[in-house]
């Protein structure tokens, strides 16, 4: 057990639609990364927020963006869904000055698995 | 760019055999590289770190080594059992940035 936890954990939407994903950080972590898991792959960075603040994002477009909330809770949304964007979403909170952690360990919640049909 | 390169892409033993996975990175300047084991369906979870300095460090069965001059990295698996099934990722971060890099990962099966 991690302390992160995402929700919903499945959900089905259909091409167009408008999703949020929510993720609750572990206690004390002020950092929060969200990453995209295609089937088989990596994860791929979205977008990091550290104090309500974006400080990194990756090649995703403008349809992706996100918040976080001053208990360092976070949500992602995605707005007009295309079929690609089905994937595991994948939360991560971790702790340190600047929204970087020295040790750089990054605590995963269990994903969300979105279906776009 | 930061890329970091993991094979075999997937990988199947026989339980109780060793298996070592590999991991090359271009990541600049190196910060550290963690490897990560990813169960089917939930979300990775930290094995080991190696910063600039470690070339061996051991976490139970497992053995992450380091050579930063030839920016390679291995994992390996000591006497697999059959929970060692799973996706075993390798994330390098640079100095001073916020954004980790991450490979596409390996894919174990242990068979009985």
């Amino acid at each position: 057990e991690t302390g992160v936890t995402q929700s919903p954990t499945h959900l089905i939407k259909t091409r167009g639609q408008q999703v949020t994903l929510r993720c609750s950080s572990q206690s004390g972590h002020n950092t929060v990364s969200w990453y995209q898991q295609a089937l088989g792959q990596g994860p791929q960075f979205i977008f990091q927020y550290y104090r309500e603040e974006e400080n990194g994002r990756g090649n995703f477009p403008p349809r992706f963006s996100g918040l976080q909330f001053p208990n360092y809770s976070s949500e992602l949304n995605v707005n007009a869904l295309e079929l690609d964007d089905s994937a595991l979403y994948l939360c991560a909170s971790s702790s340190g000055a600047g929204g970087y952690s020295n040790t750089g360990e990054l605590f995963f919640g269990e994903g969300s698995r979105l279906t776009v049909l | 760019k930061n890329q970091v390169e993991q094979s075999p892409q997937s990988l199947i033993i026989l339980e109780g055999k060793n298996c070592t996975l590999q991991c090359n990175y271009t990541v600049s300047p190196f910060s550290n590289l963690r490897w990560y084991k990813q169960d089917t369906g939930r979300g990775p979870v930290s094995l080991t770190i190696m910063t600039f300095s470690e070339n061996t460090k051991s976490n139970g069965r497992y053995t992450a080594t380091l050579d930063a001059d030839t920016k390679q990295s291995s994992l390996h698996i000591t006497a697999s059992q059959l929970s060692d099934s799973a996706s075993y990722i390798c994330v390098v971060r640079s100095g001073g940035s916020y954004i980790p890099t991450f490979g596409r990962g390996t894919s174990l099966i242990v068979h009985p």
